[in-house]
C-alpha cells in the first residue's frame, strides 16, 4: 500500500479557501485516492475519491496532477464546523478486498478561526 | 447519520477482563469492518468480515477476534484486556465506494 504524507496541522480563517496536499509518491497503477473528515469522538466521514484530474462534489474538489504522485484536497469558504481532521488514502479496493480495508495515517488536523 | 450503530457508547473495564462490541451495519451492506483509534492516532484496520467469513486481517493478535451475523451485523471480541487497548472502536460497513462509519465504542481499560 502506498504511504501518504500530509501536513500535521492547518489554519485557515471561515470564508478563505483551504487545500489540503497529500504526497503519495509510490502510488501503484490501480490506486485510488479517497479523503475522509473525522470530527472528534465520531467515526470518518467519506468526502470524496479521485483517480486522476479534477473531481467535485457538493463538498470538496479533489485535484490529481498527471503523475498521481500527489493529490489536493481543496475545500472552498470554510466554515467552523469545517473544524476536524482530514485523512488522505491510496489503496486498490479490488486488490485489498474492496473499500472497507482502509489504511489511516495521523492525517491533517484543520482549525477554522473566527 | 450512517445507519451504522454501535453499542455500547462507552465502556468501562478491568484489565485481562474480556469485552464484545457490537455492530449493527447498514442495510444490505455485506461488508463490516473494525478499527482501533488510539487517542491523537488515525484508525488502524483489525479486521473485516465478508458475508460472515473473515476477509482479511490487520497486525492484531489473536485476542481480537470477530463475528459477522447472517444479517451482516458484527461483533469485536477482545480477550486478557491490556491497558493499551484503551481507545476508540469504529465499526464501518460498505457496499460500494464508501465505508459508513458507526460513532463508535470508547473503551476505558483500568
Amino acid at each position: 500500500l502506498a504511504k501518504t504524507t500530509q501536513p500535521i496541522s492547518m489554519d485557515s480563517y471561515e470564508g478563505q479557501e483551504v487545500n489540503i496536499t497529500c504526497s503519495h509518491n509510490n502510488i501503484a497503477t490501480n490506486d485510488y485516492i479517497t479523503w475522509y473528515q473525522q470530527f472528534p469522538s465520531q467515526g470518518p466521514r467519506f468526502i470524496i475519491q479521485g483517480y486522476k484530474t479534477k473531481v467535485t462534489n457538493e463538498v470538496a474538489s479533489l485535484f490529481i496532477p498527471a503523475d498521481r504522485k500527489s493529490s489536493t484536497l481543496s475545500l472552498p469558504r470554510v466554515s467552523l464546523s469545517d473544524t476536524a481532521v482530514y485523512y488522505c488514502l491510496v489503496g486498490d479496493p479490488l486488490l485489498s478486498g474492496g473499500y472497507n480495508k482502509l489504511i489511516f495515517g495521523a492525517g491533517t488536523r484543520l482549525a477554522v478561526h473566527p | 447519520e450512517t445507519g451504522v450503530t454501535q453499542s455500547p457508547t462507552h465502556l468501562i473495564k478491568t484489565r485481562g477482563q474480556q469485552v464484545t462490541l457490537r455492530c449493527s451495519s447498514q442495510s444490505g451492506h455485506n461488508t463490516v469492518s473494525w478499527y482501533q483509534q488510539a487517542l491523537g492516532q488515525g484508525p488502524q484496520f483489525i479486521f473485516q468480515y465478508y458475508r460472515e467469513e473473515e476477509n482479511g486481517r490487520g497486525n492484531f493478535p489473536p485476542r481480537f477476534s470477530g463475528l459477522q451475523f447472517p444479517n451482516y451485523s458484527s461483533e469485536l471480541n477482545v480477550n486478557a484486556l491490556e491497558l493499551d487497548d484503551s481507545a476508540l472502536y469504529l465499526c464501518a460497513s460498505s457496499l460500494g465506494v464508501e465505508a459508513f462509519f458507526g460513532q463508535g465504542t470508547r473503551l476505558t481499560v483500568v
